[in-house]
């Protein structure tokens, strides 16, 4: 059965580093999305991404975020410059169909900014 | 507004009693609804949704849920509960993103 995949599944990094997280979407996907989930907290949406495109982002996602399709099967999630704050979990999904379609989600990633 | 909410945010169950969890939903059109479950360090495997039709769905693991508009819920619920079931529960309501509940830490007793 094929699966959203997301690396590495742990990273460690000072306040002040970029970081990119990486998922591999399930592969006749076409709307992709990360989520993050602080500890002890419920799962946040930050963006949603369709045919290159942000196409919905939260407050969350400022500035420091971005995201990228660099080839036909990644997905990236680049923090530029980290704060504490961002500690979390990192959640990739995707879907077929963005409304009616159910999101499939990653493993995540657990970012620990020192 | 759009929201979900969970009340109970800590369930206690014994091994092989029967199970609900609540979930209320705010949205003013036809709501895509979900439960996922996440198990310590896991990520998250749906269970079950909701789309149209029938109100009572099936879901994995034995699991199902209702539907109820009147009532803006989605309760989940499971007959028999398996020690394997501990984990945290999150219900959640699609507008093109997941909308979350807080979420429910189901703990079973032997």
């Amino acid at each position: 059965e094929p699966e959203v995949t997301q690396t590495p599944s742990h990273q460690v990094t000072q306040m002040g580093q970029e970081v990119i997280l990486r998922c591999v979407p399930i592969s006749n996907h076409l709307y992709f999305y990360w989520y993050r989930q602080i500890l002890g907290q419920k799962v946040e949406f930050l963006v949603s991404f369709y045919n290159n495109e942000i196409s919905e982002k939260s407050e969350i996602f400022d500035d420091q975020f971005s995201v990228e399709r660099p080839d036909g099967s990644n997905f990236t999630l680049k923090i530029r410059s980290t704060k504490l704050e961002d500690s979390a979990m990192y959640f990739c999904a995707s879907s077929r169909d963005r409304a009616t379609d159910t999101q499939y989600f990653g493993p995540g990633t657990r970012l620990t900014v020192l | 507004a759009q929201s979900v909410t969970q009340p109970d945010i800590h369930i206690t169950v014994s091994e092989g009693a029967s199970l609900e969890l609540r979930c209320n939903y705010s949205y003013g059109a036809t709501p895509y609804l979900f439960w996922y479950v996440q198990s310590p360090g896991q990520g998250l495997q749906l269970l079950l949704k909701y789309f149209s039709g029938d109100t009572l769905v099936q879901g994995i693991k034995g699991f199902e849920a209702e539907f109820k508009r009147s009532q803006s819920s989605f309760n989940l619920r499971k007959p028999s509960v398996h020690w394997s079931d501990a984990a945290e529960y999150f219900c959640a309501l699609n507008t093109d993103k997941l909308i979350f509940g807080t979420g429910t830490r189901l703990q079973v007793f032997p």
